[in-house]
């Protein structure tokens, strides 16, 4: 199986000021198609998951423009450019390459 | 616009059975991998099951399999799973999702497996 490893695994942050999620998996996540599958989804308190980026560095539908997802092979990072109040949560990273689907721990933002 | 709501669960007995639903709209249900996740109380997210689009393929957790098993109705737009021996450790909310990019969620159902 592909582990996840996310580091930190809180990150107490300023408001307007930059936060950075680290996400290491244990083998590549390239797959066969030339993607790779590797997302980042933001849950708030009480509510489901939802897809922030999407193959490394896609933002997603909807996502404002501070949220941005970079790396290759096995390093992958979900920068927030400018934290805001409604970005408390956790914040997670999945792979999608190969069965079983595996996520990370989940880094945990609370505002300082 | 885009839904998946989930519904079947409820308290069950260790050992039980549920069957839990996905009811999806707003996009092309048909071209879609399928996937359910859950989330044990106060922790992370773990994947389950995924389907094929057209059914002929499904794979599972180590944990799950045996007991658990992942069906569609593509006809009806509609995604279950259903789920024998069941075991405390199954107590979670379970989300469907879209497949290889999870862009699509439910509110999630919550089981929960108690004497």
């Amino acid at each position: 199986d592909i582990v996840m490893t996310q580091t930190p695994l809180s990150s107490p942050v300023t408001l307007g000021q930059p936060a950075s999620f680290s996400c290491r998996s244990s083998q590549s996540l390239l797959f066969t198609d030339g993607r790779t599958y590797l997302s980042w989804l933001q849950q708030r308190p009480g509510q489901p998951p939802r897809l922030l980026i999407y193959q490394i560095s896609n933002r997603f539908s909807g996502v404002p423009d501070r949220f941005s997802g970079s790396g290759a092979g096995t390093d992958f990072t979900l920068k927030i450019s400018r934290v805001e109040a409604e970005d408390v949560g956790t914040y997670y990273c999945m792979q999608a390459t190969q069965f079983p689907y595996t996520f990370g721990q989940g880094t945990k933002l609370e505002i300082k | 616009e885009v839904h998946l709501v989930e519904s079947g669960g409820g308290l069950v007995q260790p050992g039980g059975s549920l069957r839990l639903s996905c009811a999806a709209s707003g996009f092309t249900f048909s071209t879609k991998w399928m996937t359910w996740v859950r989330q044990a109380p106060g922790r992370g997210l773990e994947w389950v099951a995924n389907i094929a689009q057209d059914g002929s393929e499904d794979y599972y957790a180590d944990s799950v399999n045996g007991r658990f098993t992942v069906s569609r109705d593509n006809t009806k737009n509609s995604l279950s799973l259903q789920m024998t021996g069941l075991r405390d450790e199954d107590t979670a909310v379970y989300y469907c999702t879209t497949g290889m990019t999870p862009d699509k969620w439910g509110q999630g159902t919550l089981v929960t497996v108690s004497s």
